[in-house]
């Protein structure tokens, strides 16, 4: 199984910069994706992660340590609009199943 | 717009009621699936299909009954639901089951059963 757990809620100003972690425990890693999922929309894709490092896409990082089973999505640059939900979720190699965590509310205030 | 497209986007049915949730998506893709997301739960996974195949039943209970009659469309038939089964429910699909597999998600149904 997988278990997949991330801080509830931040609060950040614009223009800063939030780290979001996520860590996981699974018994075969196969994949680690980030989604933003703003109130009453769809959660959108943000980056995947399945090697060591760092990928960068703009204002969001995202980094892996497959080692330490623990991710974190990097926002810089904190506009308004960033204010959502930020998924984690880990694919397993077994299944192919993805485990979402249940979400880090960031909000951004002026 | 996403390329998954859900309706209803909200409904309110009784104990008793028979509807059902349906969703299309317009990306070419052979993967579809359903979740539920409860508030300050994870998404769960109920269903899925792989070319118009069911690959996974998560343990749902039968008053959920999937149906995809091609790949571009799922629905969700539900009957005598319960209270606790209010909450978003969400439609994905992805290209197929491998890889690095992106799923794409629908905005969800907001159901509420009284």
């Amino acid at each position: 199984g997988q278990n997949i757990d991330q801080p509830t809620e931040m609060t950040a100003t614009e223009g800063a910069i939030v780290q979001i972690n996520c860590t996981y425990q699974t018994s075969g890693f196969n994949g680690l994706f980030w989604y933003q999922q703003h109130a009453g929309e769809a959660p959108t894709f943000l980056s995947y992660n399945v090697l060591d490092g760092l990928e960068e896409k703009g204002r969001f990082s995202s980094f892996l340590s497959r080692s330490k089973g623990y991710s974190y999505l990097l926002l810089k640059e904190l506009q308004m609009k960033d204010s959502a939900s930020y998924l984690c979720a880990v694919r397993d190699v077994g299944n192919n199943r993805l485990a979402f965590g249940k979400g880090n509310q960031v909000v951004v205030i002026p | 717009e996403t390329g998954v497209t859900q309706t209803p986007r909200h409904l309110v049915m009784g104990m008793t009621n028979k509807k059902s949730l349906k969703c299309e998506q317009h990306l070419g893709h052979n993967a579809m699936y359903w979740y539920k997301q409860s508030a300050k739960k994870p998404l769960e996974l109920m269903f899925v299909y792989n070319f118009k195949e069911q690959t996974e039943n998560n343990s749902v209970p039968s008053r959920f009954s999937p149906e995809c009659p091609n790949s571009s469309h799922l629905f969700l038939h539900l009957h005598t639901l319960q209270p606790e089964d209010s909450a978003l429910y969400l439609c994905a699909s992805s290209q197929d089951l491998v890889a690095k597999n992106i799923q794409y998600f629908g905005a969800g149904t907001r159901l509420s059963v009284l």
